[in-house]
């Protein structure tokens, strides 16, 4: 199985601050990598699609880069409602996997 | 729009068996992978496998192979997802979702295990 290493496991931002979080995988996924947001007690939500596709809807201050096994989520100026868990899957090859999460908090 | 709605809650018996739903609206069903994502308490999630409601084709995670049964019922826009031999360690929320990426999530349910 891949195995998405998702750093660092807890972050804690201020409003308007630009936070990264990465993922890397145990071997090339081609870009094969979306992003997830999950606000507690709710469902998680698509971000970004094959790395660095923006999902319908989701806000422009979300951003993915990356290639090969090393990815990355952009949140350009925080906002409140951007508190919440990210998680990194990758649907390159079964089985689908993904990684364990970031934890995101206003300072 | 787009919805999944997931059956509710369970407390289910040890050894016992569960099956829960996903009622897909807002698309067309048959055109769509059908997935179960499972999240155990406060953790990570697991893929369990997923259906082309057209065919009823097929793929899972090997760890979940003999555990979950995946079926769908085209007429009312419905996917399964049955759970046998239960045990603690499938406590946890179960999600729906569509396609690849998962573009759409239902609202999830949750399966305590207790006796």
């Amino acid at each position: 199985d891949i195995q998405m290493t998702q750093s660092p496991a807890s972050l804690s931002a201020s409003l308007g601050e630009t936070v990264t979080i990465e993922c890397r995988a145990s071997e090339d996924i081609y870009n094969g990598l979306a992003w997830y947001q999950q606000k507690p007690g709710k469902s998680p939500q698509l971000l970004i699609y094959n790395a660095n596709s923006l999902h319908t809807g989701v806000p422009s201050r979300f951003s993915g880069s990356g290639s090969g096994t090393q990815y990355s989520l952009k949140i350009n100026s925080l906002q409140s409602e951007d508190v919440a868990s990210y998680f990194c899957q990758q649907y390159y090859d079964y089985p689908y996997t993904f990684g364990a999460g970031t934890k995101l908090e206003l300072k | 729009q787009v919805k999944l709605l997931q059956s509710g809650a369970a407390l289910v018996k040890p050894g016992a068996s569960v099956k829960m739903s996903c009622k897909a609206s807002g698309y067309t069903f048959t055109d769509y992978w059908v997935s179960w994502v499972k999240q155990s308490h406060g953790k990570s999630l697991e893929w369990i496998g997923e259906i082309y409601p057209n065919s009823g084709a097929t793929n899972f995670n090997e760890k979940f192979k003999g555990k979950a049964t995946l079926t769908v019922d085209k007429s009312t826009s419905t996917a399964y997802m049955e759970l046998s031999r239960l045990t603690s360690e499938d406590s946890a929320i179960y999600y729906c979702t569509r396609r690849l990426p998962m573009d759409a999530w239902g609202q999830g349910a949750s399966v305590t295990v207790s006796s």
